[in-house]
């Protein structure tokens, strides 16, 4: 069973770099592509951005400007930064695989919840 | 990209069937198969209920079924049950090599 655990502050100041790790476990990060997606306090789900292991990305489109997503196959982990945050940025951050014959978030982590705020 | 287009609500009553919709563009539900549709209870990470528009993973009800025509996809509950009470969400992949989702619908079972 996959499983992944997202890590990282749970409170970032305006203007500065917003830092999560999701680790998996169950499954090599060779295996499948990830990606990161979050959700604002009340609001819908939005896609963020997908790293395969090889290090190919791609990012939301309004968000791309202040996104990186990096992976680390040593730990069997990959990375979120975004640049920049405001109070807009509040959300609980997901980390999920995403199935490459059927193109779904077939695996979730639990969430942690990023508050940007002095 | 602009989202999916979902109803903010949609109530039924136990036993009821009931239909959400997702309406999209030719770049993304219209043109493609993969659309998926996810639950989330309060508090609770996303499900995967429905992936490549009407496939349903393993261990997911038969009451859940998905389908497609043209730019809309549906998400189709039957037997609706309390623990149904949730919101859904449906995504697909779009030219851009991106996913979008659709704003979500609650469901009420009343």
């Amino acid at each position: 069973q996959v499983q992944l655990q997202e890590s990282g502050p749970g409170l970032v100041k305006p203007s500065e770099t917003l830092s999560l790790t999701c680790t998996v476990s169950g499954a090599s990060i060779s295996r499948n592509y990830w990606t990161w997606i979050r959700q604002a306090p009340g609001k819908g789900l939005e896609w963020i951005g997908y790293i395969y292991y090889s290090g190919s990305t791609n990012y939301n489109p309004s968000l791309k400007s202040r996104v990186t997503v990096s992976v680390d196959t040593s730990k069997n982990q990959f990375s979120l930064k975004m640049n920049s945050v405001t109070a807009a940025d509040t959300a609980v951050y997901y980390c999920a695989s995403v199935d490459m014959s059927q193109l779904d978030f077939d695996y979730w982590g639990q969430g942690t919840l990023v508050t940007v705020s002095s | 990209q602009s989202a999916l287009t979902q109803p903010a609500s949609v109530s039924g009553s136990p036993g009821q069937s009931i239909t959400f919709s997702c309406t999209g563009t030719s770049t993304d539900v219209g043109g493609y198969t993969y659309v998926s549709w996810y639950q989330q209870h309060p508090g609770k990470a996303p499900k995967l209920m429905i992936y490549a528009v009407s496939h349903r993973p393993s261990g997911v009800s038969n009451r859940f079924s998905g389908s497609k025509s043209g730019n809309t996809a549906s998400l189709t509950i039957s037997g609706l049950q309390a623990e149904d009470e949730a919101d859904y969400y449906c995504s697909s992949y779009t030219s851009g090599n991106t996913w979008v989702f659709g704003g979500g619908t609650k469901l009420t079972v009343v």
